[in-house]
C-alpha cells in the first residue's frame, strides 16, 4: 500500500501552544519521511525530515517523532507562533520511487 | 541563486485551448516532477522524469503531456482533453544520484507554482 494518512485536516492552536500533526504509512520500504510547509500561493518547502534509524529529530521549535513499529510519525511545533500558520504536508519515499504525500493539515495559530 | 522557476505565475485559458507551463531548474537535479493542487487538497502527481528523455505517468496524467529534452527543463502542457484544468500547478526537482549524500537525495524542491484558470 502506498498511502500516507495525515491528521487532523485542520488545526487551531493558541500562540505559545504545541501543534501536533500525525501521519501513518503502510509500506515498510519507505526510508525517508519529510515534512513540508506551504504558505498560501507558494510552493511547499522542506521543513524537517527523518530517516527510520532514529526515533526523534529536533530542529529549533520543530520536532519529528518516529515510531517504526507503529508505522507512524508526527510533527510537533513547540511555542507555536502566528507565522507558523500554513499548510503542512507529511510525505514518505524511498530512493528511486515517487514520493507519497499526505493530504495536508491547515494550521492556524491564534495571536 | 540556485532554484526552480515556474512561469507564468498566473495563466488564463479558454476552453479548448492547449497551454504550456514552464519549469526550469539550475540545481543540476536529475529528477523533476509536476503536481496538481486543488483548493484545500494535497498534491497529486501528474508526471515525473528521473532522467533526460525519459518520463513516467503519475496518478492523474490524463489530459496532460510533458517533455524532458534538457536536464534543466520540464514543461507541462495542459491539453483540451483535461476536463477540469483549473488548479495550482507545482513543479519540483530532486537529485536521486549515487554521488550525493543519501540524506540529500530524496528532498524535493518546489517552484513557486502556476495558477491556471479556465475561462
Amino acid at each position: 500500500q502506498q498511502q500516507v494518512k495525515q491528521s487532523p485536516q485542520s488545526l487551531i492552536v493558541q500562540k505559545g501552544g504545541i501543534s501536533i500533526i500525525n501521519c501513518a504509512y503502510e509500506n515498510t520500504a519507505f526510508d525517508y519521511f519529510p515534512w513540508y510547509q506551504q504558505f498560501p500561493g507558494k510552493g511547499p518547502a522542506l521543513l524537517i525530515a527523518i530517516r527510520p534509524d532514529v526515533s526523534e529529530k529536533k530542529e529549533g521549535r520543530f520536532t519529528i517523532s518516529f515510531n517504526k513499529s507503529a508505522k507512524q510519525f508526527s510533527l510537533h511545533i513547540m511555542d507555536s507562533q502566528p507565522g507558523d500558520s500554513a499548510t503542512y504536508f507529511c510525505a514518505a519515499s524511498r530512493r528511486g520511487f515517487k514520493t507519497i504525500f499526505g493530504a495536508g493539515t491547515r494550521l492556524f495559530v491564534k495571536a | 541563486d540556485g532554484g526552480i522557476t515556474q512561469s507564468p505565475k498566473y495563466l488564463f485559458r479558454k476552453e479548448g485551448q492547449n497551454v504550456t507551463l514552464s519549469c526550469e531548474q539550475n540545481l543540476n537535479h536529475d529528477a523533476m516532477y509536476w503536481y496538481r493542487q486543488d483548493p484545500g487538497q494535497g498534491l497529486r502527481l501528474i508526471y515525473y522524469s528521473q532522467i533526460v528523455n525519459d518520463f513516467q505517468k503519475g496518478d492523474i496524467a490524463e489530459g496532460y503531456s510533458v517533455s524532458r529534452e534538457k536536464k534543466e527543463s520540464f514543461p507541462l502542457t495542459v491539453t483540451s482533453a483535461q476536463k477540469n484544468p483549473t488548479a495550482f500547478y507545482l513543479c519540483a526537482s530532486s537529485r536521486p544520484g549515487t554521488m550525493v549524500p543519501k540524506r540529500d537525495t530524496d528532498t524535493q524542491y518546489f517552484g513557486p507554482g502556476t495558477r491556471l484558470t479556465v475561462l
